[in-house]
Formats: structure tokens, C-alpha cells, sequence
């Protein structure tokens, strides 16, 4: 098992370009997560889904999109980044509410 | 709103040193999850207590929810230089199980 894939795992970005973080898992989890870490800080829920179909926001959605076509792929859309969505974004997964939360490597994003 | 606060915010030990964090919640919590994130790294699940008072140990690692399940701690006997890393503990957001809050963590660091 891979457990939950995010690529890149690096990326640098000029300013107003657009990308898209993809995420996979393959423990046929229903819930899906994107989070930002910023430098010594915590994690901040961007985005989640409970099934394909289904998205929610976060805590800090502004500037960001999502979709949940399928249960496996969440990908996180950047339109227009800023200097400010610099950060390390990670994905994770969850069979259900009150379970543990297994998370991809990151994607290392910077905006210049 | 819902807060869930971690004290300390940095530790610095010797190797061989005991350590211990503490989590504090605003509300009460059904239960509770530790998480280790290894510098570079990404949050890794550590275990979930979900009764009043309740003890698990994990080797060197000795996890309590306190008895009003608002509070909780990690206590780490003799570290060791494996134990470097943040900690943080998340509890479900009140509002919408789906969602955890989670602490800022407490960074540790392990002088050989």
C-alpha cells in the first residue's frame, strides 16, 4: 500500500501563475484533507471532502480550489498565487470521523 | 472558538532526559489523537484516548486524557536522539466531528 500520494513534492512558482497539488491515497478512505504548515507552525485545514462529490471549507479556502470526482484523487487548485501561499501543503485521509489521519510527504511550494 | 492549546511551545533536553507536553482543550472532547512530525517530515499518527483518566503506554512513551477529557499529556521517559520532532494533539472541532482542531505543537529537540 502507498497509503496517500501527493506530487510534486517541490515547486516554485512566479507570482499570478497557477498550479494544481495532486493527492491520491489508496486505502479506500472517504475522508480527504488539505492542509498548510507555514514555518514552525501548525496545520491549517485549507480544504476537506467526505466523498467524491462532497467538499468543504476550512479554515483559509481563499485562493484555493478543490474537487472530489473520484474517491482515491483530491487535488488542490492554486489560481493566481501569491507570496503569501507560500507553505507545505499536505493531504490527508481518514476512514471516517474520530479516526487518525494518515498524511502524504508534503508538496514544498514557493511563490516568488 | 474551539481552542486547543499546547504548552510547551519549544523543549530543549539532554539525551537520557525526561519530557513532557501538555494539550488543553476550551471544550470537552470525545477524544483525543497525538501525532509526531519529524523535522522535514510529515505528521505521523501516534494514538487516539478516548476514555476519562485513560493510560496507554507506547515504550518509552506514556500518553493520559485527563478526567474531565478536556486535558491531556505525553510524557517521554530517557530520550533519545530518535525522539527529535514536533507533537502535536488535535481533538474533534465540537461543531463538526469531521474536523479536527488542532495545537501548535511542541517542538523537541535532543542535545546527545
Amino acid at each position: 500500500n502507498a497509503g496517500v500520494t501527493q506530487t510534486p513534492k517541490f515547486r516554485i512558482l512566479k507570482i499570478g501563475q497557477s498550479m494544481t497539488l495532486q493527492c491520491t491515497q489508496d486505502m479506500n478512505h472517504n475522508y480527504m484533507y488539505w492542509y498548510r504548515q507555514d514555518p514552525g507552525m501548525g496545520l491549517k485545514l485549507i480544504y476537506y471532502s467526505v466523498g467524491a462529490g462532497i467538499t468543504d471549507k476550512g479554515e483559509v479556502p481563499n485562493g484555493y480550489n478543490v474537487s472530489r470526482s473520484t474517491t482515491e484523487d483530491f487535488p488542490l487548485r492554486l489560481e493566481l498565487a501569491a507570496p503569501s501561499q507560500t507553505s507545505v501543503y499536505f493531504c490527508a485521509s481518514t476512514g471516517g470521523a474520530n479516526q487518525p489521519q494518515h498524511f502524504g510527504d508534503g508538496t514544498r511550494l514557493s511563490i516568488l | 472558538g474551539q481552542q486547543v492549546m499546547q504548552i510547551p511551545q519549544y523543549q530543549h533536553v539532554q539525551e537520557g532526559e525526561d519530557f513532557t507536553t501538555y494539550c488543553n482543550s476550551s471544550t470537552t472532547l470525545s477524544n483525543i489523537q497525538w501525532y509526531k512530525q519529524r523535522p522535514g517530515g510529515h505528521p505521523v499518527f501516534l494514538i487516539q484516548l478516548v476514555k476519562s483518566g485513560e493510560v496507554k503506554k507506547q515504550k518509552r512513551l506514556t500518553f493520559q486524557f485527563g478526567e474531565a477529557k478536556k486535558n491531556s499529556s505525553l510524557h517521554i521517559t530517557a530520550t533519545q536522539t530518535t525522539d527529535v520532532g514536533t507533537y502535536f494533539c488535535a481533538g474533534p472541532n465540537a461543531g463538526n466531528n469531521r474536523k479536527l482542531i488542532w495545537g501548535l505543537g511542541t517542538s523537541l529537540a535532543v542535545n546527545p
